[in-house]
């Protein structure tokens, strides 16, 4: 139980356009999920939290424009880089929330992008 | 603020040598929960554990064991005869009592386990 997807796991796309990233809790609904990014070799950071139905909330410095995130549905949250630039390379991995008596946050696998 | 440090960022040992992965966090919460997650090579976080603030007991589940400390602050977790497949990186990580599935995660910033045959 507790599974986490993503798709795509790995993106090579060029400077300039759009990557979409979907992240699915595949058995459980999850009222939130969370995004985040790895650089190599450091920890995860969070870019946003993700709620069902609701507005994401960024973290500081993070580019609200830039990082579209939408949470349509208790298993369903998605996160698209617009104008992707190389600087935009890098690992980003969501979790999703199971309530109740787990409470934990259940990791996906993760998308590599890379921007040329 | 929250805070959780991994002091040790390498640790190599050779397969079948007991290790331990320390922990150490801070917050003004009285209650909370904290968790270990292994990040294998593959990139994907695998929860490992989490410890409610208020149960100090220990936990052993196989070769894996955790000793919670409240009175130092720490979290530490060994791993009994390591193997290969133990080969990781090992997050230690901290949010509020309840919000385990809805709060921030504080993550420490990992302690890379290499487990040589």
């Amino acid at each position: 139980g507790a599974v986490v997807s993503q798709h795509p796991s790995r993106v090579i796309c060029k400077s300039g356009t759009s990557v979409k990233i979907e992240c699915r809790s595949l058995d459980f609904q999850a009222t939130t999920m969370f995004w985040y990014r790895q650089f190599p070799k450091q920890s995860l950071m969070l870019m946003a939290t993700s709620n069902e139905g609701s507005k994401a909330t960024y973290e500081q410095g993070v580019e609200k424009d830039k990082f579209l995130i939408n949470h349509a549905s208790l298993t369903l949250s998605t996160l698209t880089v617009t104008s992707a630039h190389p600087e935009d390379s890098s690992f980003y991995i969501c979790s999703a929330g199971l309530a109740g008596v787990s409470d934990t946050q259940y990791f996906g696998p993760g998308t590599r992008l890379t921007v040329l | 603020a929250q805070k959780v440090t991994q002091a040790q960022t390498e640790i190599s040992v050779v397969e079948k040598e007991d290790v331990t992965l320390d922990c150490v966090y801070e917050t003004r919460d009285t209650t909370y929960y904290l968790f270990w997650y292994k990040q294998p090579p593959s990139g994907e976080l695998v929860f490992l554990i989490r410890r409610n603030s208020f149960d100090e007991q220990n936990e052993i589940s196989g070769r894996y064991s955790w000793n919670f400390q409240k009175s130092t602050s720490s979290f530490n977790f060994t791993i009994t005869a390591s193997q290969v497949v133990d080969s990781a990186v090992y997050f230690c990580a901290l949010s509020a009592f309840g919000g385990g599935a809805n709060s921030k995660l504080t993550f420490g910033k990992g302690i890379t386990l290499s487990v040589r045959p």
